[in-house]
């Protein structure tokens, strides 16, 4: 069965800082994974998505995110934090075809 | 182009009324999916219909809980009676044929406070 596990429920970062947020898969097939952004009081919405094509996906709003299938990870990454960043972030994993499954969400802070 | 639709956005209720969720999918998505979020457990997914028929319903919490979709371009989900942990936002997302790499679109949710 597929399934992520984001470390870290909260991340804080400065303004202009890297963001780094952690997710590993675990997946007895090629895993189709998949990063979203929740903002407060809204739906989630896709940032980008790994299928396989490249290992080096680049999403919306400057983030991107690296499979390694070695490490069996698939974090997201942006290198200047901005203020608007600041939101919960769900990694995924397709489950065939019942959708997805998720973790439990990273929080990221913007310190000013 | 008009994403997944739900209503109502808010809602809250007494203890042991019936709550109807409405969603109305991305037009030509063939599979919806019903996911409840809360603090404590995240993103559980309910239930998912493929071309209107129920699939796995294995995440539905109880038989408070039922959910349909009599066409393509809706589905409702509903609890009854609804007890006070019922609170929480009720999010439908859709999915065209695409195969396995394609996203899911998310309405806005209901959030749902029973008191």
């Amino acid at each position: 069965a597929q399934s992520v596990t984001q470390l870290g429920s909260h991340v804080s970062v400065s303004e202009g800082a890297l963001v780094l947020l952690r997710c590993n898969y675990s997946s007895s097939v090629p895993p189709y994974l998949f990063w979203y952004v929740q903002y407060p009081n809204q739906g989630l919405q896709l940032l980008l998505k790994y299928t396989s094509a490249a290992t080096l996906v680049k999403g919306i709003n400057g983030f991107e995110a690296e499979f390694k299938k070695s490490e069996t990870s698939f974090h997201l990454t942006k290198p200047s934090a901005h203020m608007s960043d600041a939101a919960e972030y769900f990694c995924a994993v397709r489950r065939g075809a019942d959708g997805l499954t998720f973790g439990k969400g990273t929080h990221l802070i913007i310190q000013p | 182009d008009a994403g997944v639709i739900q209503s109502p956005r808010h809602e809250v209720t007494e203890m042991g009324q019936e709550v109807t969720l409405r969603c109305k999918p991305i037009s030509g998505h063939n599979s919806l999916f019903w996911y409840r979020q809360t603090m404590m457990r995240g993103l559980e997914l309910l239930i998912y219909f493929n071309n209107n028929v129920p699939i796995d319903d294995s995440g539905m919490p109880e038989d408070r809980f039922s959910a349909k979709m009599p066409n393509a371009s809706f589905s409702t989900l509903k609890i009854q009676p609804s007890e006070p942990r019922d609170s929480a936002v009720y999010f439908c997302a859709s999915i065209g044929a695409g195969g396995n790499t394609g996203e899911l679109f998310f309405g806005e949710g209901s959030r749902l406070t029973v008191l």
